[in-house]
């Protein structure tokens, strides 16, 4: 049972290219969320699923597009990296969205675009 | 205005001896959870305590008890006999509502034990 995976778990971009994270989870949750973590902020929301197929804008998703096209994986793509995107990129998953259940977070991603 | 509101950047704690981080949140949504994680300098984030909004006693967890006052909207995290370990930094988050499961997190306290 690996939980949250993230690939990769380093990057470094130029500006202007393009990249695709991708989330795994094998726990077999209906919700999947992408943050990002910047230095001196907690996570902010950039995108989420409730489910296949399904895909909402949260806090922060300018720059950024997501896919669900199996359930349980969530893409987040980058078509025009910016040096604003360098950031810590998170994916978490859940069971349900609300009560006691908590997310689970993947190990991380690290962006830089240079 | 910041929903979730953490206003201590960092702290220092003897080993052994207990210590509060603090954390206050704003909603007006009556149904809401408030949430805990820690994140090592490795980086992973780790779910700690959890508290719902109906809820009538304040959540436990080993070491780790949440100091609910919903009139107040703070919800203080308490680590007892802190440990060398516990150093890390600590967010605090809030669910609104029930359906989305959209976390929103605060800054952040970097915790320090110190031996």
């Amino acid at each position: 049972n690996a939980g949250v995976t993230q690939t990769p778990k380093f990057r470094v971009l130029k500006t202007g290219q393009s990249m695709t994270l991708l989330c795994a989870q094998d726990m077999n949750h209906e919700y999947m969320y992408w943050y990002r973590q910047d230095p001196g902020m907690g996570l902010r929301l950039i995108h989420y699923s409730v489910g296949e197929g399904t895909t909402a804008k949260g806090e922060v998703p300018d720059g950024y597009n997501v896919s669900r096209l199996k359930k349980q994986n969530f893409l987040l793509g980058l078509e025009s990296a910016a040096p604003s995107q360098t950031s810590v990129y998170f994916c978490a998953s859940s069971w349900v969205a609300g009560g006691s259940y908590e997310q689970y977070f993947g190990p991380g991603t690290r962006l830089t675009v240079t | 205005a910041q929903k979730i509101t953490q206003t201590q950047p960092g702290m220092f704690v003897q080993e052994k001896e207990a210590v509060t981080l603090d954390c206050t949140y704003d909603t007006s949504d009556p149904s809401y959870g408030l949430f805990w994680y820690k994140q090592p300098s490795s980086g992973e984030m780790i779910f700690l305590i959890y508290q719902g909004s109906y809820d009538q006693q304040n959540a436990t967890e080993g070491r780790y008890s949440l100091n609910f006052q919903k009139a107040r909207k703070s919800a203080n995290l308490v680590i007892s006999a802190s440990q060398l370990g516990d150093s890390a930094m600590y967010f605090c988050a809030m669910r609104e509502g029930e359906s989305q499961g959209n976390l929103i997190f605060g800054k952040g306290t970097k915790l320090s034990v110190k031996p």
